[in-house]
């Protein structure tokens, strides 16, 4: 399969804990995004990459929210004290730039439960 | 701010109805459209998309959408609806750096 992968696709933890989801990328591609969804919203943009270099972060993404792609490959997104509202699925895209965009590859998603 | 709107929250229909999902953008730069679909328990999957040219895009399992920039709207369609096109769909715009989607459209068709 060379699609996007994501781990773990479900993790329940308690407030106040850390939480980390590894996404990875279609292998050419360069770019790499994500995106939190909650129940009936379409997805929010969280932070992006190019190759290693993270080039935007949403103000959404508060300090307790870190994520690195360390060699431009994949990516790590970790929520450090976790809260009930941090609750959601958390998407991972990839895309490759160029002459035009080729629009994004989903993966699966990990969905986090807080309780 | 750029957003996207789809005015549909939750369209239900019979199967062999037509199908019209509304989407306004409001970029007004050079823009890239595009509509996803995720299916129940599925992730977001590319239906179609656009960047130039022929306003009329086909897109997969015969969708399809119609740019009109007078409007900024990015309307799908789909002649004849199928059961297995219950799902949620979503309308996005790519400004550049990251893609803005709209708050979906949940498509429940009835056999």
């Amino acid at each position: 399969d060379t699609g996007v992968s994501q781990n773990p696709r479900h993790k329940i933890t308690k407030r106040g804990q850390n939480v980390t989801f590894r996404c990875d990328p279609i292998s050419e591609h360069n770019r790499l995004y994500w995106y939190r969804q909650t129940l009936g919203q379409g997805p929010e943009f969280l932070t992006y990459f190019q190759n290693e270099a993270q080039l935007e972060k949403s103000r959404l993404l508060s300090d307790r929210f870190s994520a690195e792609r360390p060699k431009g490959s994949f990516s790590t997104l970790e929520i450090q004290r976790t809260e009930q509202g941090d609750s959601a699925m958390y998407l991972c895209a990839s895309s490759r730039t160029g002459l035009f965009n080729y629009g994004y590859t989903f993966g699966s998603g990990t969905r986090l439960t807080v309780v | 701010a750029q957003s996207v709107s789809q005015h549909n929250h939750h369209v239900i229909l019979s199967e062999a109805a037509s199908l019209e999902l509304g989407c306004n953008y409001s970029y007004g730069g050079t823009v890239n459209l595009f509509w996803y679909v995720q299916y129940p328990g599925q992730h977001l999957q590319l239906l179609l998309k656009y960047f130039s040219g022929d306003p009329l895009v086909k897109g997969i399992k015969g969708f399809e959408a119609e740019f009109i920039k007078s409007k900024f709207s990015f309307n799908l369609r789909k002649p004849s609806v199928q059961w297995s096109d219950t799902a949620e769909y979503f309308c996005a715009e790519d400004t550049g750096n990251q893609f803005y989607f709209g708050t979906g459209t949940s498509l429940t068709v009835i056999p």
